[in-house]
């Protein structure tokens, strides 16, 4: 596609449902990235993946939150037993490859508009 | 881990007037991405810039890696360039950790 898309851009839910926000990443990019928004700060590091290995999660603020890319493209972040705490933007991101493996500028990160998640 | 500042916090301009916006970062760079986050919340792409100096239109960036800072300057300001500009660096000792700053809140008035 022609740029990271995300779903739902908003979604509302009651505390203790479970939310899935999916991502899809620029086709062809190896890495993707998870972040966190809070209002009025920037965005924070959840989780990078680079085709389907997960190779960090430490930005995952409890046991709650999952994320999985099974097949090294969609990707899904599932937040099991919501709390209030947990209503942020959360923020997909792809780059063609992670590191300067690449080539300069084959690390550039560009961003999906965010899913809104409220949790009531 | 990477520690990145960016300042001033906030900066209300007038439409037409220059302005220059910095970065500091505690630690050497793979990577230093600018990015316009827009009222509705959009992230948008403004540079990749790890060193070195380039130009977009009116917005500028330059990158001084051995000092650990830059500075991005937005000429002759406009209403639509109001928003929140962040800073992000990706250090060479904590790859696949992309760290964002706190971010400048710009308003342009007319």
């Amino acid at each position: 596609g022609a740029g990271v898309s995300q779903s739902p851009r908003y979604k509302v839910a009651k505390r203790g449902q479970d939310v899935a926000l999916r991502c899809d990443p620029i086709s062809g990019h190896v890495s993707l990235f998870w972040y966190q928004q809070a209002l009025g700060q920037g965005p924070e590091f959840l989780t990078y993946f680079q085709n389907e290995a997960q190779l960090d999660k430490s930005g995952l603020p409890s046991d709650r939150f999952f994320a999985e890319r099974p097949e090294g493209s969609v990707s899904t972040l599932k937040i099991q037993r919501t709390q209030q705490e947990d209503s942020a933007v959360y923020l997909c991101a792809s780059s063609l490859v992670m590191g300067l493996a690449g080539g300069l500028g084959a690390n550039e990160q560009f961003f999906g508009p965010g899913t809104r998640l409220t949790v009531l | 881990g990477i520690q990145v500042e960016q300042s001033p916090p906030d900066l209300i301009l007038q439409e037409g007037a220059n302005s220059t916006l910095r970065c500091n970062f505690s630690d050497s760079v793979n990577n230093l991405q600018w990015f316009h986050q827009n009222p509705w919340g959009q992230l948008i792409n403004l540079f990749y810039i790890p060193s070195g100096t380039k130009q977009n239109g009116r917005l500028s960036a330059t990158t001084v890696a051995t000092e650990r800072y830059s500075l991005l300057y937005i000429s002759s300001s406009q209403t639509t360039d109001s928003g929140v500009y962040f800073c992000a660096v990706e250090g060479y000792s904590s790859a696949s950790k992309i760290i964002f700053g706190s971010g400048t809140r710009l308003s342009i008035r007319p």
